[in-house]
């Protein structure tokens, strides 16, 4: 049973395209996450929804819109893609303070 | 948030101890002391945290400095799987769970 899943797991994709990630949770929890891992390997939070509210905003260019249609879900869409857009984006989630991530969707934009 | 110091990297051999330190002299009182850890291709993976006594868990255990300005994190019995990126975080409880992740210490474990 997946805790935190992420779908897909692989984006290829051309500049300027619109793209999506999808992220499910079955653990639960109030509070969902997204991460982006860049090439250089470090995590840095954007987004943060509690029961579908926004909490945190970190400084993401807007074309990055998260989604939270229920408690369960937290959809990322990208606007107008742009080559640094290449990154692994986490999903994560949490009921406390401890975060449980998921595997990761590998974006790169040609 | 406060800042963390951990080495690059460390190594060990399978089947000995591990100690894994890291430095956070900025801490405040409401601060606890959060470890994860990034398996190759994987997403970060919470192993321990603590505020102010030492923990144990089925994973690993965290001895906390009695000024609470150092913790180290202390794999009993390193085994291969045990190969990581182990992140030292400071995490507010009022903070919303933000974790604010830094470079991180490679753990390279030789068989």
């Amino acid at each position: 049973d997946t805790a935190v899943s992420q779908t897909p797991k692989y984006l290829v994709t051309q500049m300027g395209n619109d793209k999506s990630i999808k992220c499910e949770q079955n653990l639960g929890h109030d509070t969902m996450y997204w991460y982006k891992q860049d090439s250089k390997k470090f995590l840095k939070i954007m987004f943060s929804y509690n029961n579908k509210e926004l909490i945190i905003n970190e400084t993401v260019p807007n074309r990055f819109s998260p989604k939270s249609p229920d408690k369960a879900h937290l959809n990322l869409h990208i606007n107008s893609l742009e080559l640094g857009d290449s990154a692994v984006y986490f999903c994560a989630s949490s009921h406390g303070t401890n975060q449980f991530f998921g595997p990761g969707t590998r974006l790169t934009v040609l | 948030d406060a800042k963390t110091t951990q080495p690059n990297s460390m190594e060990s051999n399978e089947e000995e101890p591990v100690h894994l330190p890291c430095n956070h002299s900025t801490i405040s009182g409401t601060d606890y002391i959060h470890w994860y850890r990034q398996l190759p291709s994987q997403g970060p993976e919470y192993v321990i945290h603590g505020l102010t006594s030492n923990v144990n868990n089925r994973m690993a255990s965290l001895a906390i400095a009695e000024d609470r300005k150092s913790s180290t994190l202390i794999l009993h019995r390193a085994t291969l799987r045990d190969a990581a990126v182990y992140y030292c975080i400071l995490m507010r409880e009022t903070s919303g769970s933000r974790l604010t992740f830094g470079e991180g210490t490679q753990l390279t474990v030789n068989p």
